[in-house]
């Protein structure tokens, strides 16, 4: 299986800062069709994940553009800027190039 | 609005089997598959397999193959997980999640949470 490393484990924030997570893969996430399937989540306390970007770097359906993504192969990085209260949590990456899809362990932001 | 309710938590006796149902609405159930996660206390996510509604097809994680049964009843738009022999390992919570454009996961239930205890 792919193992997916994130890092840092856990991130403390300023509100209205900025937030950078990594995630590697232990193999390349190009498909044999070209396309990067690598994708990020945000598990807010008590609540199911919800995907903010997906295919590396698009924003789904209402994520603000404070979110952003970037990346290829096997390296790739979330960006969070001006940091708000909804915006912390548990952020997870997600590779469904290879199977089985598989997950980081998993980046908490919290508060400085 | 796309929509995945899950149902109620489970709790079940060791060796006991339990099924959580995922009931879709806001879109057409059969044009896409359906995933199943897990994640115990405290951890990270575990895909667990998915399902094919329009042809039944299943495809597991090797990890759970003979621990869940995915099915999926195209008249009540609902997918649905068997999870056999439980023990205090199968103490979770369980979500399903729609795979959308990208084999993506966009869409996810609420989560079910399963607690196995004498």
């Amino acid at each position: 299986d792919v193992v997916m490393t994130q890092t840092p484990v856990s991130l403390p924030v300023s509100l209205g800062g900025q937030a950078s997570i990594s995630c590697r893969s232990s193999q390349s996430l190009v498909h044999s069709n070209g396309n990067t399937y690598l994708h990020w989540y945000l598990q807010k306390p008590g609540q199911s994940p919800q995907l903010l970007i997906y295919r590396v770097s698009n924003r789904f359906s209402g994520v603000p553009d404070r979110f952003s993504g970037s990346g290829s192969g096997t390296d790739f990085t979330l960006k969070i800027s001006r940091v708000e209260p909804e915006d912390l949590g548990d952020y997870y990456c997600l590779q469904s190039t290879h199977f089985p899809p598989t997950f980081g362990a998993g980046t908490k932001l919290e508060l400085k | 609005e796309v929509k995945l309710q899950q149902s109620g938590d489970e709790l079940v006796r060791p060796g006991a089997s339990v099924k959580i149902s995922c009931k879709a609405s806001g879109y057409t159930f059969t044009s896409y598959s359906m995933h199943w996660v897990k994640q115990r206390p405290g951890q990270g996510l575990e895909w667990i397999g998915a399902i094919i509604p329009i042809i039944d097809t299943t495809e597991y994680n090797q990890k759970f193959k003979g621990k869940a049964t995915l099915t999926a009843d195209k008249s009540s738009n609902t997918a649905n997980m068997e999870l056999s022999r439980l023990t205090s390992e199968d103490s979770a919570v369980y979500y399903c999640a729609r795979e959308g454009y990208g084999y993506r996961f966009d869409y996810w239930g609420q989560g079910v949470m399963v607690t196995v205890s004498s």
